[in-house]
Order: C-alpha cells, then structure tokens, then sequence
C-alpha cells in the first residue's frame, strides 16, 4: 500500500466550527488532491497541489482552503462548517499526470 | 456543465453477463483516462488505464477510449457477484477528475 495517512478518520462538529482535516504522504508524489465523496456525485475535487506551496481550486472549492508547506503534508481547512460540507473526504496523491492516484483510508466528517 | 459524465445506475445483472460501462467528457485536454473500482466504505483502487484511443485487455476487464466522440467505456465480460461494486470513471491533463460512478451488483 502507499504510505498515505488521513487523519482524523471520523469526526463529529458543530456547525460554525473550523475544522482541517490532515493528509500526510511519505511517497514523496508531486501532486496532492483532496475530494469530497457524497452519494450520486462521486468524488469531486476541492482543491489540489502540483507542488509546495503550489495550489489551485477544484470544482467544489466554496467554504474550503488548502496549505501544502511540506511535500509531505496537504491540509483541508473549512473555516466555518456547515452541515452541508457533511461528507466522506478522500485524499491521493500521483507522481505524474500518467501515473496512478494513490488514496487515503477516507475521512468521514459530521457536521451536527 | 460537468466535465465528466458519468451514470450512476444502479446496475444489476445476473452472474456470467458482459457489462458495460460509459462515461462521456466535454474537456479536450484529458490525455489519460483510467477506471477505478470502490468498494463501501473503501478509497478506490485503480482498475485499468489507457491514454489512446482504442481498446485495452486486461483478463475480463477491456477499456474502451473514443477520443474523436470523447467517450471511454469498461466492459467487463463473464461478471461474477465479487465484481459488485462503483466503478468510476477518471481522466487527467491538468487536474484529476472523476465521473460520478455506477454502482453494479451482480447478482449469483
């Protein structure tokens, strides 16, 4: 298995709460993305990294910020939760455009 | 407009039939076009993955790419209830970007 670690795997949160969701990867890939996975809608893209400090947005990026300081390490923030940001969050990772994406375990975010 | 189309299904087929599965995309700078298969409550696990038009084998499994009509298929030939799962459709040229999975069962 790649070694890409999502931390915390569930979480429970109020609304209004700021919540980062943590994505650590000891492959050393380039490119990080973060998803949400919700049912009928597959995973959308929130946000990605082409490298550290190098981020752009997804399709679904609204109420969400990233960091990448470290080629390790990709960080999803929401500023303020709200309950429709309740959702299954999947982080990967690729070496290349051409090459396979590697996911994490998933992390399953309540927001009450 | 959602760069890639994908129908969710369900999908229920008995045992032993050919499955095909389609999605279709709107955004010419996709190069490479994978499917990868999801079991609950698992990440996805890259199934097959092509980056020209054409066909490519892979035991029961055959990806289809039609670049010209912008369309990629998987057909999965002699299904068994262990191929049960989504399977979802990804392209990339810039960014990674997924369809929104069908969900097959297959039934014994």
């Amino acid at each position: 298995d790649a070694g890409i670690t999502q931390s915390p795997r569930h979480k429970v949160t109020e609304t209004g709460t700021p919540v980062t969701l943590r994505c650590h990867q000891t492959e050393n890939h380039r490119y990080m993305y973060w998803y949400r996975q919700d049912p009928g809608h597959g995973l959308r893209l929130i946000h990605y990294s082409y490298g550290v400090k190098d981020t752009d947005k997804g399709e679904v990026s609204d109420g969400y910020s990233v960091s990448r300081s470290k080629t390790e390490d990709f960080l999803l923030t929401l500023e303020s939760a709200t309950s429709s940001q309740t959702s299954v969050y999947f982080c990967a990772t690729i070496t290349g455009w051409d090459t396979e994406a590697f996911f994490g375990q998933g992390t399953r975010l309540t927001v009450v | 407009q959602k760069e890639v189309e994908q129908d969710p299904g369900p999908l229920s087929v008995p045992e032993g039939a050919i499955v095909s599965l389609n999605c279709t995309y709107s955004n010419s700078a996709f190069q490479y076009f994978m499917w990868y298969r999801q079991y609950s409550r698992k990440g996805p696990e890259l199934l097959m993955y092509t980056y020209s038009s054409g066909n490519k084998e892979d035991g029961r499994f055959t990806a289809q790419v039609d670049k010209s009509s912008k369309y990629i298929s998987l057909f999965i030939r002699d299904s068994q209830p262990s191929d049960s799962a989504t399977y979802l459709c990804a392209m990339s040229g810039g960014k990674l970007i997924f369809g929104q999975g069908t969900t097959l069962q297959v039934k014994p």
